[in-house]
């Protein structure tokens, strides 16, 4: 059965330093999505994209942050300036944007910035 | 502020039993609403998703939605061990899941 990868599975960065995060999306989805889970607290959408751009984004997702699809498979999110605030799960889904759009996860970067 | 709101537990029942979940959205725009088991230090599962009134069975799972009342329900037959986990509500509006902050299930032996 398809599944959306994501590498690394943890990441350590000290303050200030940049990071990005990769995820392989299931091959026919066309939406892919970024969430975050702080520990102990909600998943948070941070950004939609569809057609080679942003299509929705929450607050969250500042100046500090970006996505990108470098290439046919994946799609990446960066973080430019990583705050302590950041620790977090970052989630990448994706989903066929068709009927009622299910979006499915993949197994999460756990990020520590130190 | 669009909320989903369910109530954290945990919910605890035997083996065997039904287990039945809950969740309330504040949207009424709201389009499709999705069911989500998370284990933890894991991502979200989907389990079931619901978009129309009324109920919708998957094997031991039963969704509920009534747009009317803004409330959505998960119900798990003959519950197990392997059931103990948090679940989510998510709500779809736009693009974007809404997600509640979930429910813990604990299914004792």
């Amino acid at each position: 059965e398809p599944e959306v990868t994501q590498t690394p599975s943890h990441q350590v960065t000290q303050m200030g330093q940049e990071v990005i995060l990769r995820c392989v999306p299931i091959s026919n989805h066309l939406y892919f999505y970024w969430y975050r889970q702080i520990l102990g607290q909600k998943v948070e959408f941070l950004v939609s994209f569809y057609n080679n751009e942003i299509s929705e984004k929450s607050e969250i997702f500042d100046d500090q942050f970006s996505v990108e699809r470098p290439d046919g498979s994946n799609f990446t999110l960066k973080i430019r300036s990583t705050k302590l605030e950041d620790s977090a799960m970052y989630f990448c889904a994706s989903g066929t944007g068709q009927g009622p759009n299910e979006q499915y996860f993949g197994p999460g970067t756990r990020l520590t910035v130190t | 502020q669009k909320e989903v709101e369910q109530n954290s537990g945990p919910l605890s029942v035997p083996e065997g039993a039904i287990a039945s979940l809950n969740c309330t959205y504040s949207d009424r725009g709201s389009q499709s609403f999705f069911w989500y088991r998370q284990y933890s230090g894991k991502s979200p599962e989907l389990i079931m998703f619901i978009y129309s009134n009324g109920d919708k069975e998957d094997g031991r799972f039963t969704a509920q939605l009534n747009k009317a009342s803004q409330y959505v329900s998960l119900l798990i037959r003959d519950s197990q061990p392997s059931d103990s986990a948090t679940y989510l509500c998510a709500v779809r509006n736009t693009g974007k899941l809404i997600f509640g902050q979930g429910t813990t299930l604990q299914v004792k032996p």
